[in-house]
Formats: C-alpha cells, structure tokens, sequence
C-alpha cells in the first residue's frame, strides 16, 4: 500500500527553524516528483514547493524562497523540508504528496503541524 | 493568495446535483494547464479527486465530473450524498508563478 507519513512538526518561535521529514513507502519513491503543500488553520490549501526525482530541479511558492529548502534522499525514501526564519504565518499543517506526472498530487501524507509563536 | 476563484459554498438536498466553479486565467487553465479537483474531509487530509480536467481515480464514484473550458473548470456532484459534505478545491499550474496554485475552495454542504 502507497503511504507518506510526515514527521517533525512542533512549536517553534518565530525566526527559528524546523526539518520536516516525510517517509514514502508502497511505491518507486525515486521515480516521482514530490511537494510540500501547506494549510494554515481555517484557510485553504497552498502548494509550497516540489522537487524532481533526482533533486535536480527545485521549485518553491515565493513566499518561502530563501527560507525554505527542499530535498529528498531516494536512498531512504525520504523527502525534507528544511525551514529556516520562520514567521507566524508559516503556521500550518504542512503535508507531504507524490505527484502524479499531470502536475497534480495523487497521494497524500496526513500532515504534521507547525506552530510559529512570536 | 489564490489566484483561482471558487464559491465558497453550495449546498443541496439529497439526491440533487450540484456544480463548483473554479475560475482561473491567461497564466493557468487558459494557457491550457489542465485541472485538477480534491475532496477534503473535515479533519483529514486532501484526497485526489479529478484529475486531468475530466479523469477519475479508481475508486472515485462516477457520480462526480470535471470538465473545463476557456479559463474556467468545474466539478459536477450528482446524486448528492451526506458523505459529499467536505471541503473541495481545484488546483493547476501557473506560467506566471512556476508553480502550482489552488482554488480558494468551496464548502459543500447537504442539507
């Protein structure tokens, strides 16, 4: 069975840092695209960034360029998002998919929480 | 902040049809990126939906269809079910942005 299972989450004051980790299983992790996208509590959903298969190619929302950095290790079937100079709006539940290869997110992790307190 | 409308609510009784838009532009659905729909059951995670404009997931009951045109898309939800009570957005890609983008999403609610 396909699975992502976000770990990392907590309560960070504002201007610190956080890893959040995502573990795939069920599937080639190393043969897909995958994001990071965000909800902040009571909003919508907002992509966040993606990452090729080989790490080669990187995109993010501007809002998180030169904050964020994504990154994945295929070795261990894990994908990272290192967020640095955090700020009170990047409270959200942050969840991990895999791209389906028509720009869309076929699966989904259940989302870890982050919490940036000023 | 979103750069693709929808209402923010429609309901229906039981058994009826009912239809979100999604509203985008010249940068997204009208540069001919396709569409793509998600189910959010409250307190869980999004579920793929539609996919590709009109595509169905297996295990997608066919009672819900997408379709686009010009620089809009929709989501039709016939037969109209309690459990269809969640939250529903679409999502496509962004020239300008180079990047993907949501909808603002829609509450359906069955009354």
């Amino acid at each position: 069975e396909v699975h992502l299972v976000e770990s990392g989450g907590g309560l960070v004051q504002s201007g610190g840092s956080l890893r959040l980790s995502c573990a795939a299983s069920g599937f080639s992790f190393s043969s897909s695209w995958m994001s990071w996208v965000r909800q902040a509590p009571g909003k919508g959903l907002e992509w966040v960034a993606n990452i090729k298969q080989d790490g080669s190619e990187k995109y993010y929302v501007d809002s998180v360029k030169g904050r964020f950095t994504i990154s994945r290790d295929n070795a261990k079937n894990s994908l990272y998002l290192q967020m640095n100079s955090l700020r009170d709006e990047d409270t959200a539940v942050y969840y991990c998919a895999r791209e389906g290869g028509g720009y869309y997110m076929d699966v989904w992790g259940k989302g870890t929480t982050v919490t940036v307190s000023s | 902040q979103s750069v693709l409308t929808q209402p923010p609510s429609v309901s229906g009784a039981p058994g009826q049809r009912v239809t979100i838009s999604c509203t985008g532009s010249s940068s997204n659905i009208g540069a001919g990126y396709d569409v793509h729909w998600y189910q959010q059951l409250p307190g869980t995670a999004p579920k793929l939906l539609i996919y590709g404009n009109s595509n169905r997931p297996s295990g997608v009951p066919d009672r819900f269809s997408g379709s686009k045109s010009g620089t809009s898309a929709s989501l039709a939800v016939t037969g109209l079910q309690s459990e269809d009570e969640a939250d529903y957005y679409c999502q496509s890609y962004d020239t300008s942005l180079s990047g993907y983008v949501f909808g603002t999403g829609t509450k359906v609610t069955v009354l």
